[in-house]
């Protein structure tokens, strides 16, 4: 079946711009998960959803940053005035009940490059 | 405050055993996991340990002592498909290290 989907795959955009990331889960998956990834570091949990809510959001690195999930199916993540701080790849993972020893099924990623 | 340690690279060769290792300092800890990552890709689910001992997943193992906050991933009969980054992150908040790059040799 289809695995986790990305949309941009690719967003280059200029510093202090709006930015909005999506996230279609594998269907039925319940928890679905935001990372960052920059370049020479290692991978950043960003947020975490068990359906439609976000239990901890401590991970969001600035109130720059936001994330929604609707319908308990796709997420956006928007980042707000974006700084050349924010360029990353952003990757998404869903699993099925949210349970830390479900296997987490990773998309492809979305790169973002701000200038 | 939060650590873990990891070697940043290591080299072995094809057939051969590797052990990589993972330290951590943490204030919380529920778990510790371990990804494998190939380069341009994302990262793939390897193992999940919450007790002490070793865990065995075919050619892959993963142990974790609690009291010493130490981990190692066990790859054996290596393949040069083994070739990629491998993460170890604990489980609190999902705190991950930045990865170890192992390359495999023919």
């Amino acid at each position: 079946g289809a695995g986790v989907s990305q949309s941009p795959s690719n967003k280059v955009t200029e510093k202090g711009k709006d930015v909005e990331l999506r996230c279609d889960p594998i269907s039925g998956h319940t928890a679905l998960y935001w990372y960052r990834q920059s370049l020479g570091q290692g991978l950043e949990f960003l947020i975490y959803f068990q359906g439609n809510s976000a239990p901890d959001k401590s991970g969001l690195p600035s109130d720059r940053f936001s994330a929604e999930r609707t319908g308990g199916s796709v997420s956006t993540l928007t980042i707000q005035r974006t700084q050349q701080e924010d360029s990353a790849v952003y990757l998404c993972a869903s699993s099925t009940q949210g349970e830390l020893t479900d296997t987490q099924y990773f998309g492809p990623g979305t790169r973002l490059t701000v200038l | 405050g939060q650590n873990i340690d990891q070697p940043t690279e290591m080299t072995a060769t094809e057939g051969a055993i590797v052990q990589i290792n993972c330290t951590y300092q943490t204030s919380g800890f529920n778990g510790l996991f371990w990804y494998q990552q190939h380069a341009g890709e994302a990262p793939t689910f390897l193992s999940y340990n919450v007790l002490d001992g070793l865990e065995e997943k075919g050619r892959f193992s993963s142990f974790l002592s609690r009291s010493k906050g130490y981990s190692y991933l066990l790859l054996k009969e290596l393949q040069m498909k083994d070739s990629a980054s491998y993460l170890c992150a604990v489980d609190d908040k999902i705190i991950f290290g930045k990865g170890t790059r192992l390359h495999i040799l023919p």
